[in-house]
């Protein structure tokens, strides 16, 4: 089955770690997305990549980093800068083809926690 | 930039009765996307519907439809004959037509059913 996967399902850190979100799919997607979501608010995008090699700051880069080296995978990076790092992470992926809309297709996310 | 607002941050309803979610956005294009998401207890974001801003037609999709207003900036999401299913968190969301494909969105309805 197609899909997106994310893993762990839940995650714990102690303060002053770095860790890896994993976030792979097999949708043949060109985009990839990361977004974070907290209690009371929407979700907010870190990064995101179109194309393997390449990806752009969101709206709440700091403190995360990112990779594209294949085109299925797009790991996050929480580093020990990110002041408040728990939170519901979300992965998401979408086609990308100029003059049409594509909706951006989600795993089931990552929660991390800060011990 | 583009904020998406939803002003309502619980709604219930009664099964089988019809609910209507609001949402209003705010930008200075002319030509963009609107979608609406929907978040299960499981947290899976499944998308609910969405509409293009050129289309004057409300998008349906069997009992969800949108009462899109342009001039007023407002996308409202209408559930009709309401199930215990239905019951999740709602995000609306925007995307601009040109460039990177990134949803902005609001900070969600948690809508109820009751039996």
């Amino acid at each position: 089955d197609g899909g997106i996967t994310q893993s762990p399902k839940y995650l714990f850190r102690k303060e002053g770690q770095n860790v890896t979100l994993s976030c792979e799919q097999n949708l043949n997607h060109d985009a990839m997305y990361w977004y974070r979501q907290d209690p009371g608010q929407g979700l907010r995008l870190i990064y995101y990549s179109q194309i393997v090699n390449d990806f752009q700051k969101g709206d709440i880069a700091e403190g995360y980093s990112v990779s594209r080296e294949k085109k299925e995978s797009f790991p996050l990076t929480v580093t020990s800068a990110q002041k408040n790092p728990t939170a519901f992470y979300l992965c998401a992926s979408s086609p990308l083809d100029s003059g049409r809309v594509y909706e951006q297709f989600f795993g089931p996310g990552t929660r991390l926690t800060v011990l | 930039a583009q904020t998406v607002t939803q002003s309502q941050p619980e709604m219930s309803v009664q099964e089988a009765e019809t609910v209507t979610l609001s949402c209003t956005y705010d930008t200075s294009e002319s030509d963009y996307y609107l979608f609406w998401y929907k978040q299960p207890p499981s947290r899976q974001m499944i998308l609910v519907i969405r509409q293009e801003a050129y289309k004057q037609q409300n998008a349906t999709e069997n009992r969800f439809s949108v009462n899109f207003q342009k001039a007023a900036k407002s996308f409202s999401l209408k559930i009709s004959d309401s199930q215990l299913g239905d019951a999740a968190m709602y995000f609306c969301a925007y995307r601009r037509d040109q460039g990177a494909q990134k949803l902005v969105f609001g900070q969600g309805t948690r809508l109820t059913i009751n039996p």
